[in-house]
Formats: C-alpha cells, sequence, structure tokens
C-alpha cells in the first residue's frame, strides 16, 4: 500500500511558469489537502476537497488552483509561479471531512519541495 | 481562525522526559492532534485527544484541559530517534486543521 504519493519529489521554476503539483492517494479517503511549509511558520491549509467533485479555500489560498475529478487524485496548480511561493508543499487524506464521530485522522504525503526564482 | 502556540526548541538528554506544551484559542473545537516530523520528512500522526485528559500511547502521552485552551506531549525514555518537530494542531468547527509553527527537540547522549 503506497498511501499518498506526491510529484515531482523536488522542482525549480522560474518565475512566470505555470506547474502542476501532483498528489494521489489509494486509501479512498474523501477528504484531501493541499499544504505548504515555511520556516517559523508551520503547516498552512492551501485549498481542500472534502468529496470528489468538490473543493474549497483554505487559509492561504490565492495563486494556487486545485481541481478533484475523482477520490485518488488532487493536483494542486501555480498558474504563474512568483518567488513567495517558494516552501514545501504537502497533499495529506482523512477518512472524511466532517462526521459524527471518529478520529478523520489526517495523513501525509512525502511533500514536493518548490523553489521559484 | 485559530491561534496556537508552543516553544521554538527544546533540549533533553537521551532517556530522560521532556513535555511540550501547546496552547489555542480557537473559534471552534473539534479534537487536536499531535504529530512528529523528522527533518525533510512528512509529519507523522502521534496522538489525539477531544475529550479532557491523558492519552497514553507506549513512551508518548498527550493531554488536554478544553478549558484552559491547553494541550502537552509527554515523551517519555527519550531516544535519539525522538529529534524530530513536535506539531501541535487543532480541528475547527469545519474539521479544519489548523497547525502551530513546531517545537524542535533535540536529543542529547
Amino acid at each position: 500500500i503506497a498511501g499518498i504519493t506526491q510529484a515531482p519529489t523536488s522542482q525549480i521554476l522560474a518565475a512566470g511558469r505555470r506547474m502542476t503539483l501532483r498528489c494521489t492517494q489509494d486509501m479512498r479517503h474523501n477528504a484531501m489537502y493541499w499544504y505548504r511549509q515555511d520556516l517559523g511558520l508551520g503547516l498552512r491549509l492551501i485549498h481542500y476537497s472534502n468529496t470528489a467533485g468538490t473543493t474549497g479555500k483554505g487559509e492561504v489560498p490565492d495563486g494556487y488552483s486545485v481541481s478533484r475529478a475523482n477520490t485518488d487524485d488532487f493536483p494542486l496548480t501555480l498558474a504563474s509561479a512568483v518567488p513567495s511561493q517558494t516552501s514545501v508543499y504537502f497533499c495529506a487524506s482523512s477518512d472524511t471531512a466532517s462526521t459524527s464521530g471518529g478520529t478523520d485522522t489526517q495523513y501525509f504525503g512525502p511533500g514536493t519541495r518548490l523553489t521559484v526564482l | 481562525g485559530q491561534n496556537i502556540d508552543q516553544p521554538t526548541e527544546m533540549t533533553a538528554t537521551e532517556g530522560a522526559i521532556v513535555q511540550i506544551n501547546c496552547t489555542y484559542q480557537t473559534s471552534g473545537f473539534n479534537g487536536l492532534f499531535w504529530y512528529q516530523q523528522h527533518a525533510g520528512e512528512a509529519p507523522t500522526f502521534l496522538s489525539y485527544n477531544v475529550l479532557d485528559g491523558l492519552e497514553e500511547k507506549g513512551r508518548f502521552s498527550s493531554f488536554l484541559s478544553r478549558s484552559k485552551g491547553y494541550s502537552y506531549l509527554l515523551l517519555k525514555e527519550l531516544q535519539m530517534k525522538d529529534s524530530a518537530s513536535y506539531l501541535c494542531a487543532v480541528r475547527d468547527g469545519d474539521y479544519k486543521l489548523s497547525f502551530g509553527a513546531g517545537t524542535t527537540v533535540t536529543v542529547r547522549a
């Protein structure tokens, strides 16, 4: 069982270029999330999806877009990258986004280290 | 939104005990999580508290007081492999996680 995979592992990108970070999970989790992690700031939520076909904005959504065409995949797109988007990006998934009970623990992928020059 | 505070760094000796405190202010509360993150790796789930009290899992324990907006993670019998960042995360009423900046624990021989 792979869990969550992300691609690429790392990328150096010129400012202004378009970039899609890929995330795939094989746990049949219905909720998925994208975070960025910057030194001293912790993990911040960019976008999320409670179930296939729906998406929502997190704390820092500007400059990013997502889609959720199916349960397994949740790509994150930077339409025109800027240096402030240099960060480590983590994708996560959980069994359900809201429930009357249960832990709904989020499990994280290995991350993508993105540098925008 | 959430305001989550935890110390930036802590150092302890192998075999000792370390307690990492986390305080939070929240507009809604649906549980508190602790994650461990080794350098260059993904966060991994350690513990979950939704009711007041202590949850014990082997060498790791986590405590929650909802009335005080306070939690701690207790690491006992420290090992070198416990050197990592420990992230406190609070789940709000919309079931979204907000993370503290993390506490880097260094275990020395």
